[in-house]
């Protein structure tokens, strides 16, 4: 079963400062990757996706990502944070056929000005 | 343009009492939709998906159920609502899986 770990709860950054938020995945085969972000009492919005190809993807708002099979990670970077960035970040998991994917229990970024 | 349509936002019912939250996409055909429970301070729980009209899938036993009466219309429904089941409701859809879902603004629904 496909499985997605965010080990930490909270990040805090200062505006202006580089960011990269965790997530690591168990998964047998090369999985479909995506990272979402959630504003207080609002949906999911979808930041960027990986199932193929360059394994450094980019997103919106500024945001990237690098898929390394080796560690069995999907990082998310920003060089620049911004405080609007503050908000809840979900990485997610999918495999070939449902493409249901498994999330993570979310990384909560806190900016200081 | 594609958009998706929950509601409502905010809801505060009595224990025991019947719950119905609707969801409705535009702009495309035939999609996949889902209904995701968000408890506070974790992550997302999936509760039904539906590929088609009145084809729905239950991952979770509960209280609660699924009906999608037309293309674009997904229903969560609880006859009897415990106090557990508060909680963000989201919903979601998709066309092609490995692009990702679409969500709705969610439902706050408190029990008590």
């Amino acid at each position: 079963a496909q499985s997605v770990t965010q080990p930490d709860i909270h990040i805090t950054v200062s505006e202006g400062a580089s960011l990269e938020l965790r997530c690591n995945y168990s998964y047998g085969a090369t999985p479909y990757l995506f990272w979402y972000v959630q504003s207080p009492g609002q949906g999911l919005q979808l930041l960027l996706k990986y199932f193929s190809g360059d394994t450094l993807v980019q997103g919106i708002k500024g945001f990237e990502a690098e898929f390394k099979r080796s560690q069995s990670s999907f990082n998310l970077r920003k060089p620049s944070v911004h405080w609007s960035d503050a908000a809840e970040y979900f990485c997610a998991v999918a495999s070939g056929g449902s493409y249901i994917p498994t999330f993570g229990r979310g990384t909560s970024l806190i900016v200081h000005p | 343009s594609q958009t998706i349509h929950q509601w409502p936002a905010t809801l505060v019912q009595p224990v025991g009492s019947p719950l119905s939250l609707e969801c409705t996409v535009e702009g495309t055909s035939n999609p996949n939709l889902y209904w995701y429970r968000q408890a506070a301070g974790r992550g997302l729980q999936l509760l039904f998906y539906s590929v088609g009209i009145g084809q729905i899938s239950s991952e979770v036993p509960q209280n609660l159920s699924a009906s999608r009466p037309q293309d674009r219309q997904f229903i969560l429904s609880s006859k009897k609502l415990l106090l557990s089941d508060s909680g963000f409701y989201l919903c979601a859809w998709s066309v092609a899986g490995r692009d990702g879902y679409t969500f709705g603004s969610g439902t706050r629904l408190t029990v008590v």
